[in-house]
């Protein structure tokens, strides 16, 4: 099946820094998405990324879809201490006629420290 | 704000026990999904349904799980003898169509942890 690489596993970052993460694979994927989770919950969506090149921003957030389809990257600016969670980069497939499941990244874990 | 409601939030069960798990979708979605994740890992996907059948499923989903949508509302997940490997998180998630377009956007609920003892 489709794996997703995604790092870093873990980042210990100052509050008010900013933050990159990122997801590979060596598949080709018609959408990322990036989910934020906390604990105890269910994944919330973020941003939801559709074309290759496609840059978007939700507040302190900001991702990029890959202009290959294999890569995409988010970055949080100015992080807060709830910005503290795991993130999951996801890819949605490209084959039609199917319900399109999501395939996840393994999760960065994200500490801000005061 | 519409959601995804999951009941339980929690069970507890013995080894070779059936557990269902119930989902409620947010009501004008048409396709279904239950993920997993175990504590720790990443989430994985189990299975997807529309138009009240599988539509993939992974290769974790084998005999001893089945789905189904008993009713207009609900969407269950029934793991028919439980394993203890079988402990996880369990979520559901739905989205809506959009004149066949993928939006990728998925809805999840807040999970049922399932513990077999």
């Amino acid at each position: 099946g489709q794996q997703l690489n995604q790092s870093p596993q873990s980042m210990f970052i100052q509050e008010g820094e900013d933050v990159s993460m990122n997801c590979t694979s060596s598949s080709i994927f018609n959408t990322w998405l990036w989910y934020k989770q906390d604990p105890g919950e269910g994944p919330v969506l973020l941003i939801a990324l559709y074309k290759a090149g496609e840059l978007t921003s939700n507040g302190r957030l900001t991702a990029q879809f890959g202009i290959t389809r294999k890569d995409s990257f988010l970055n949080i600016s100015a992080s807060i201490p709830s910005d503290v969670g795991i993130y999951f980069c996801a890819g949605g497939g490209i084959s039609s006629g199917s319900a399109r499941q999501l395939t996840f990244g393994s999760g960065t874990q994200l500490t801000v420290l005061p | 704000e519409p959601e995804v409601t999951q009941t339980p939030s929690h069970q507890v069960t013995q080894m070779g026990q059936e557990v269902i798990l119930r989902c409620v979708p947010i009501s004008n979605h048409l396709y279904f999904y239950w993920y997993r994740q175990i504590l720790g890992q990443k989430v994985e996907f189990l299975v997807s349904f529309y138009n009240n059948e599988i539509s993939e499923k992974s290769e974790i989903f084998d005999d001893q799980f089945s789905v189904e949508r008993p009713d207009g509302s609900n969407f269950t997940l029934k793991i028919r003898s439980t394993k203890l490997e079988d402990s996880a998180m369990y979520f559901c998630a739905s989205r809506h169509a959009s004149g066949g377009k993928w939006t990728g956007e998925l809805f999840f609920g807040e999970g049922s942890r399932l513990t077999v003892l």
